[in-house]
């Protein structure tokens, strides 16, 4: 099975920081990549695409880095409604299949 | 709109009973799917279906049966339950079924516990 690595935390961080986490994967074929949240007890919602010249979307910044096979999300000026689980999601051209993260864990603290 | 809607939204079982978990949209979606979710891993596929009266395996279709009864509507069934198949299942829709190019968008999951 292709692998989709990432830190399940917790991370930790202050109401109002930066926080940046990263997702690897193992087939340099893959073609489509996605952030997903997660709330406690609730369906994943996509949170933002992953486009090969990086993105962004008011505090979110999403990049690609083929070379090494990750994708990273950065989350400015956390808010407290940012807690939740962070989701990668990848996709290789060839293959119907998603391959899902286990998901990374933010907390933010007031 | 509702999106996505499942039923039950939680469930216990005996090992060896059989239930039907139900999923429909009204999105006017061609692409539906079911997942399972267990701790300290990521989605996996259980079944698809591309499109209306087809359906397909995905990465961990054992112990368990589909129906794409309509468009809007796609049933998962297990036949004997199994403690291993306690689980959150989700069931997911997307537009055209771009095999990952597109959004899906997700049930609000059904609890499954079987003792």
């Amino acid at each position: 099975r292709k692998e989709v690595e990432q830190d399940p935390g917790p991370f930790n961080v202050p109401e109002g920081a930066t926080v940046a986490f990263n997702c690897t994967y193992s087939n340099s074929a893959s073609q489509s990549f996605f952030w997903y949240r997660q709330d406690c007890r609730k369906e994943p919602k996509l949170l933002m695409s992953v486009y090969s010249s990086g993105n962004e979307d008011g505090r979110f910044t999403a990049q690609l880095n083929r070379a090494s096979q990750y994708i990273s999300l950065l989350i400015r000026d956390s808010k407290l409604s940012d807690s939740a689980t962070y989701l990668c999601v990848v996709n290789e051209d060839s293959n119907y299949q998603l391959i899902w993260g286990a998901g990374t864990k933010l907390i933010i603290k007031p | 709109n509702a999106g996505v809607t499942q039923t039950p939204k939680f469930q216990v079982l005996k090992t060896g009973q059989s239930m039907t978990l139900q999923c429909a949209q009204d999105m006017n979606h061609n692409s539906m799917y079911w997942y399972r979710q267990d701790p300290g891993m990521g989605l996996r596929l259980i079944y698809y279906s591309a499109s209306e009266g087809t359906t397909d395996k995905g990465e961990v279709p054992n112990g368990y049966n589909v129906s794409r009864l309509n468009k809007r509507e796609f049933s998962l069934r297990l036949e004997s339950a199994a403690p291993s198949q306690t689980s959150v299942y989700f069931c997911a829709s997307s537009p055209r079924g771009s095999w990952g190019r597109e959004t899906q968008y997700f049930g609000p999951g059904t609890r499954l516990l079987v003792l």
